[in-house]
């Protein structure tokens, strides 16, 4: 079947604009996360869903930063008023229950 | 707080040679370790986990409490196995949260 999938892949915005990523998890999986991957600081952990309620939002780096998850499926990352540091690619993954992590193919974001 | 290490950000090795790609953990816990791999232009893939104890495309990983190392290996490396490797971990039970080391290159040459 498909995989977890993210759009859009690439995304070039300016400095203090905002944006949105989404990620399509597998089809009834009902935990979703997002990571971060970094020059530098390779993969870090932003935000878990378990359901439509993210127990767990502690990775998230500022109060720019937020997410949320509609449907028990599709999730949006917000960034606000983005800055230069925000350039990463966003990992999206998904699994059933707190099985194997399945990972998109990420977004790469970069903030001139 | 968990951590995961990897020593070596390059590795590189010739075609037919052993490999063997170094991982640390810190955690006081029963922990879930994992090897992530991700080749040129694919997302991330699992490669293999501790608890399967199963061997994957030739490699194998076997988790030593004692030493808190989960070393990836393999006896006779090809070049296909040219990518970037992840180690992580998952705190286990009803945690989620990988936490994962800054990866290894490996190059396999001819």
């Amino acid at each position: 079947g498909a995989g977890v999938s993210q759009s859009p892949s690439n995304k070039v915005t300016e400095k203090g604009k905002d944006v949105e990523l989404r990620c399509d998890p597998i089809s009834g999986h009902t935990a979703l996360y997002w990571y971060r991957q970094s020059l530098g600081q390779g993969l870090e952990f932003l935000i878990y869903f378990q359901g439509n309620s993210a127990p767990d939002k502690s990775g998230l780096p500022s109060d720019r930063f937020s997410a949320e998850r509609t449907g028990g499926s599709v999730s949006t990352l917000t960034i606000q008023r983005t800055q230069q540091e925000d350039s990463a690619v966003y990992l999206c993954a998904s699994s059933l229950g707190l099985n194997t992590q399945y990972f998109g193919p990420g977004t790469r974001l970069t903030v001139l | 707080a968990q951590r995961v290490t990897q020593p070596e950000k390059l590795l590189s090795v010739f075609k037919g040679a052993p490999v063997e790609l170094k991982c640390n953990y810190s955690y006081s816990g029963s922990p879930e370790l994992f090897w992530y791999v991700q080749y040129s232009r694919q997302r991330l893939q699992l490669l293999l986990r501790h608890i399967s104890r199963e061997s994957i495309k030739g490699f194998t990983a076997d988790l030593n409490k004692g030493e808190t190392s989960f070393h990836l290996k393999k006896p006779f490396a090809q070049e296909e196995d040219s990518a970037m490797y992840y180690c992580a971990l998952n705190s286990g039970g009803s945690n989620y949260k990988l936490t994962f080391g800054k990866g290894t290159l490996l190059t396999v040459n001819p």
